[in-house]
């Protein structure tokens, strides 16, 4: 199946601070979706993007494909603790639009 | 999520014991799936239907069987569990094609 690295596996910040997390694929995609995970919970479903380039702001969320649509990031401005969990990114396999495969996530711990 | 239950939320079996975990939506959504998320793999898909007996192989299905006799119910059936098949498992729905799944709350599966 289409195989995506995600960037970085965890992430410590203090609460104020910022939070990235990227997603990578050596192919071109043609979506991506992003999930959040709080501890003990199931996968939420954040957003999808489609377009090269585009550019998708929910609050303090902003989410962005590349221009090649073989990367995206996740940025959180000024995280809260609300913020914790295990965000993923997941993309459709390769010649396949029925199975949609998952990163590794992002394990993220906000310090108050 | 208000729609899709999955039961029982937690059980532990006997290896080489048959297992059976259910899932089910309210929500009359086409297509349904189930993944298994563990430690360091991330969600993994196991199988997936796209109607009334329409499913097909994810890609861990090994060991796994399923059933969709009706639009509501997509049943995963562990043929002989074993120790390996250890895992929290989640059912996921949507409405359309290559956008957003909504996750049930999982079944915390415990082979000894």
């Amino acid at each position: 199946g289409q195989q995506v690295m995600q960037i970085p596996q965890y992430q410590h910040v203090q609460e104020g601070e910022d939070f990235t997390t990227y997603c990578n694929s050596s192919t071109t995609l043609s979506n991506i979706q992003w999930y959040k995970q709080r501890p003990g919970g199931h996968p939420v479903f954040l957003i999808q993007l489609v377009k090269s380039g585009e550019v998708k702001k929910q609050k303090r969320l902003t989410f962005q494909f590349g221009e090649a649509k073989k990367n995206s990031s996740l940025h959180i401005t000024a995280t809260q603790t609300t913020d914790v969990g295990t965000y993923f990114c997941a993309v459709y396999g390769e010649g396949s639009a029925r199975q949609l495969t998952f990163g590794s996530g992002t394990q993220l711990t906000v310090l108050p | 999520d208000a729609g899709i239950t999955q039961s029982p939320r937690h059980k532990v079996t006997e290896t080489g014991t048959p297992v059976t975990l259910r899932c089910h939506q309210t929500e009359n959504h086409r297509y349904m799936y189930w993944y298994r998320q563990d430690p360091g793999h991330g969600l993994r898909l196991i199988h997936y239907s796209y109607g009334v007996k329409d499913t097909d192989k994810g890609e861990v299905s090994d060991g796994y069987s399923v059933s969709r006799s009706k639009t509501e119910d997509f049943l995963l059936t562990l043929e002989s569990a074993t120790s390996s098949q250890t895992s929290v498992y989640f059912c996921a729905i949507s409405e359309v094609q290559n956008y957003g799944y909504t996750f049930g709350s999982g079944t915390r599966l415990t082979v000894v």
